[in-house]
């Protein structure tokens, strides 16, 4: 089955103590992005990649890093979590970012809470 | 800068009521607009997909349409269900910029 997996979904740690999310993508797309959700402010971009070890900032990148090795994976980092990152968090991919026809495809989310 | 926007933030209406919700974008330079299904605490469900070029696409009880020149969507939910219920959000590519969404809510 198409998907793409992030882990894990519910996440409680205390500040300071640096946290990987994982994303894995089954589909061989060459863009993937994460985002956070908040209520109020909606959907926000921390970074994006066009293709293996291309990545950019999104609006909202403070805090948080990157990496794409392979095409398939793309773990967002989070070296000093602080309270101001706990979110809802999605990883999003598509086949490409610059064809008409390529919808994005979301993971369920990883629910995170910083004390 | 691209901006998006729904309207209403939330909708209630009776079970079989047919329903638009609306977004509208401030840069006509789009790729494609995509609508979004959102359950409570859950991910994006893909819903229909517009290319720039085209009017407007249908899936089931649901049609998207498509004006690029007035920066506008719609999305049309015919003879709506309780299982409709849910946050809808729209997006636009190439930017990928999010509209907050129209939270529906169909009563039986």
């Amino acid at each position: 089955e198409a998907q793409v997996t992030q882990n894990p979904r519910y996440l409680i740690t205390v500040t300071g103590k640096k946290l990987t999310v994982t994303c894995s993508q089954n589909m061989n797309h060459e863009y993937m992005s994460w985002y956070r959700q908040d209520p109020g402010l909606g959907l926000r971009q921390i970074y994006y990649s066009m293709n293996v070890e291309v990545t950019d900032k999104g609006d909202v990148p403070e805090g948080y890093k990157v990496s794409r090795k392979e095409k398939r994976n793309f773990p967002l980092i989070l070296e000093s979590p602080s309270p101001n990152q706990t979110s809802l968090y999605f990883c999003a991919s598509s086949k490409d970012h610059g064809t008409y026809n390529s919808p994005l495809h979301f993971g369920n989310g990883t629910r995170l809470t910083v004390t | 800068k691209q901006e998006v926007t729904q309207i209403p933030a939330a909708l209630s209406v009776p079970e079989g009521e047919n329903l638009v919700l609306n977004c509208s974008f401030t840069d006509s330079a789009i790729y494609n607009l995509q609508w979004f299904r959102q359950d409570p605490g859950k991910g994006l469900t893909s819903l229909l997909l517009i290319q720039s070029s085209q009017r407007e696409q249908t899936s089931g009880r649901l049609n998207a349409s498509l004006d690029k020149s007035s920066g506008r969507s719609t999305l049309y939910i015919a003879a709506s269900q309780p299982g409709d219920s849910a946050t809808y959000l729209c997006a636009v590519k190439p930017l990928l910029v999010f509209g907050k969404g129209t939270k529906l809510t169909v009563n039986p």
